[in-house]
């Protein structure tokens, strides 16, 4: 199975809260990240996590960690129409590679 | 600061034809390099990873292959492509240690006929 998985779609309101979810399996997990894919584009980082971490917030964006279920969460406040995108949740393990496991990501629409 | 860049942007080959997709990252040494594959609605698969000049990791078994010529350089190559090679390409990089995680380039659209 997936090591970091995500549901596929995620449709809002304009206005309202997204929130993302995402799961992975590796309890060794040091950073979890979560990049956006706009259409056509490369990936961008919006924002990572280190695993001691419960909690981190910049701006319009809440990324909450529950280690004890391997539980990550993205939360957009006031969701505008330029946040249309696809959203990765990612984890990295500490190795000589220093490889990143990606999610399948989730689509989300913004409904006006 | 520094930059990741890839080309082409898009591309269309016929099968059986070859490929050679070039990234080069400016602005910071011995980086990681990675490619990934982007299928149309699909996530991200790590196809290629390189630590340094001609160390190269596959992940997957697969057409394709790829080399680290120079610090800076990563090649994506396929010798024939298959209808199967088509997708989305991306280069990224990372200093060891992924705490601040990719940098991706801005991806090429590969489409196979």
């Amino acid at each position: 199975g997936e090591d970091v998985e995500q549901s596929l779609f995620l449709s809002v309101r304009e206005g309202d809260s997204s929130v993302i979810n995402c799961t992975y399996t590796d309890s060794s997990s040091t950073y979890l990240y979560w990049y956006k894919q706009e259409p056509g584009a490369g990936l961008q980082l919006l924002t990572y996590i280190f695993s001691n971490m419960d909690m981190k917030q910049d701006q319009r964006l809440t990324v909450l960690l529950n280690k004890k279920d391997k539980h990550l969460s993205l939360r957009i406040a006031d969701t505008q129409t330029g946040d249309s995108a696809i959203y990765f949740c990612a984890e990295s393990r500490y190795s000589s590679a220093s490889k990143i496991i990606f999610g399948s990501g989730t689509r989300l629409s913004i409904r006006p | 600061s520094q930059t990741i860049h890839q080309w082409p942007a898009t591309l269309v080959q016929p099968v059986g034809s070859p490929l050679s997709l070039e990234c080069t990252v400016e602005g910071t040494s011995n980086p990681n390099l990675y490619w990934y594959r982007q299928a149309a609605g699909r996530g991200l698969q790590l196809l290629f990873y390189s630590v340094g000049i001609g160390q190269i990791s596959s992940e997957v078994p697969q057409n394709l292959s790829a080399s680290r010529p120079q610090d800076r350089q990563f090649i994506l190559s396929s010798k024939k492509l298959l209808l199967s090679d088509s997708g989305f390409y991306l280069c990224a990089w990372s200093t060891t240690g992924t705490y601040y995680g990719y940098t991706f380039g801005s991806g090429t659209r590969l489409t196979v006929v």
